[in-house]
């Protein structure tokens, strides 16, 4: 899978958007972009995921660049409850889910009152 | 999506003693997965598991771990000998993406783990 590089932390202020990058300049062509976060020591949590077309759901929205080889999760109107550590993760398409995520140290996100 | 759910919370146990983990996910589901996280590292794939065979698996997946579907329900981990360095939050994942179906994504959906501590 494709190596991806974060921002080891990032603040944001609450209500603010906020903007956490994520480079991954060897992403192949069947490659998609997820992300998840993780609270505290809880399960990861998806977030959203991607091709090449831009995304949006009720948690987020992913921008990925016109090359691929980054991208944008913005979470709109951050709130305390946002502050969690934020994993992007390249993987293809395996055609049925036999392989694991790959997960780096992410980017923990502080959002402050 | 619909959870998945875990148990136990919390498992406490002594160096060497067997412990099995066990994720209940929906009926619908078709792959699962087991991870770990040992405190404050990376979260860590150890095995995938479909239509009761082993899909894939990490170098951490030894010979002290095995995993199962025994009564087409629950998705077991065993750890046969556990060790100090065994204790690690344990989480199971899920997806429901249909085998050979190319126009979906397989997304893993992740159940809240067990946290095994070895003394």
């Amino acid at each position: 899978d494709a190596k991806t590089t974060q921002p080891p932390s990032m603040d944001c202020a609450e209500g603010r958007a906020a903007n956490l990058p994520c480079n991954h300049s060897t992403i192949s062509g069947n490659e998609y972009v997820y992300w998840y976060r993780q609270i505290h020591s809880q399960g990861p949590q998806y977030i959203i995921h991607g091709l090449k077309n831009n995304e949006t759901n009720e948690m987020a929205s992913l921008i990925i660049t016109e090359d691929r080889k980054s991208s944008t999760l913005i979470l709109p109107h951050a709130t305390l409850r946002d502050t969690a550590v934020y994993y992007c993760i390249v993987r293809p398409y395996s055609g049925g889910g036999a392989d694991g995520l790959t997960f780096g140290k992410g980017t923990h996100l502080i959002i402050q009152p | 999506e619909p959870e998945v759910t875990q148990t136990p919370s919390h498992q406490v146990t002594q160096m060497g003693q067997e412990v099995i983990l066990r994720c209940v996910p929906i009926s619908n589901h078709l792959y699962f997965y087991w991870y770990r996280q040992i405190l404050g590292q990376k979260v860590e794939f150890l095995v995938s598991f479909y239509n009761n065979e082993i899909s894939e698996k990490s170098e951490i997946f030894d010979d002290q771990f095995s995993v199962e579907r025994p009564d087409g329900s629950n998705f077991t981990l065993k750890i046969r000998s556990t060790k100090l360095e065994d204790s690690a939050m344990y989480f199971c994942a899920r997806t429901t993406v249909l085998a050979g179906n190319t126009t979906s994504t397989d997304t893993q959906y992740f159940g809240p783990g067990t946290r095994l501590t070895v003394l």
